[in-house]
């Protein structure tokens, strides 16, 4: 069981909006620690999405975004497109085990 | 722009141990703090440990401490991680990851993965 907790999956049209929910606790995400966002293709290595709760690296379209209020953090994605398939997770830094935790991860399907 | 490639893949029995290397390019390893992540088959990410630039020191999960060991080689610019009386679960893909940011910032490269398996 992940100290952050995701949804399994989510799915969505071609076009559509989705969010991705990350629940964490007054030790990771309740603590003001910031949350980063991975996207994670099979055979390929994760990529950052989103770093400090809500800011994109260059490159990553702005149909991605993120946000943080207290112990939950989610992450959007708009205009869904089917490049979009992958599992996504989000991470953190939880003072209790003095050390950085993903979530379970989210496999998103476009339907 | 960095570059992590890291070692071929392995196979071990029960009990052995496996080092796993990653070599930088385009910075050197001081530059760069070095974190471990592996996910397991049909499992997510996990944080195994790194390097704590601002402590000055290499943290590693609770889960593994005493039995993972990660180093540096600044002369070749290599990170290695070491894992040791390995288990069936322990199969997994191993990944270097760095940030370019301070420690708090999210691990923005990413080497290819190692695949590790570990049978009878």
């Amino acid at each position: 069981q992940s100290v952050l907790t995701q949804p399994p999956s989510v799915s969505g049209a071609p076009g559509q909006r989705v969010t991705i929910s990350c629940i964490g606790s007054s030790s990771s995400l309740g603590a003001a620690y910031d949350v980063h966002w991975y996207q994670h293709l099979p055979g390929t290595a994760p990529k950052l999405l989103i770093y400090g709760n809500s800011n994109r690296p260059s490159g990553v379209p702005d149909r991605f975004s993120g946000s943080k209020s207290g112990t939950s953090a989610s992450l959007a994605i708009s205009g869904l497109q089917a490049e979009d398939e992958a599992t996504y997770y989000c991470q953190s830094y939880d003072n209790s085990l003095s050390g950085w935790v993903f979530g379970g991860g989210t496999k998103l399907t476009v339907l | 722009q960095v570059e992590l490639v890291q070692s071929g893949a392995e196979v071990k029995k029960p009990g052995a141990s496996v080092k796993v290397s990653c070599k930088v390019s385009g910075y050197t390893l001081t530059e760069l703090p070095m974190h471990w992540v592996r996910q397991a088959p049909g499992k997510g990410l996990e944080w195994m440990g790194g390097f704590h630039a601002e402590e000055g020191e290499t943290i590693y999960a609770q889960k593994f401490q005493g039995r993972v060991t990660m180093t540096e080689d600044t002369s070749t610019d290599t990170a290695y991680m070491e894992l040791s009386s390995l288990r069936s679960e322990d199969t997994a893909v191993y990944y270097c990851a760095t940030k370019g940011g301070d420690f708090w910032s999210g691990f923005d490269s990413w080497g290819q993965g190692t695949l590790v398996t570990v049978s009878s």
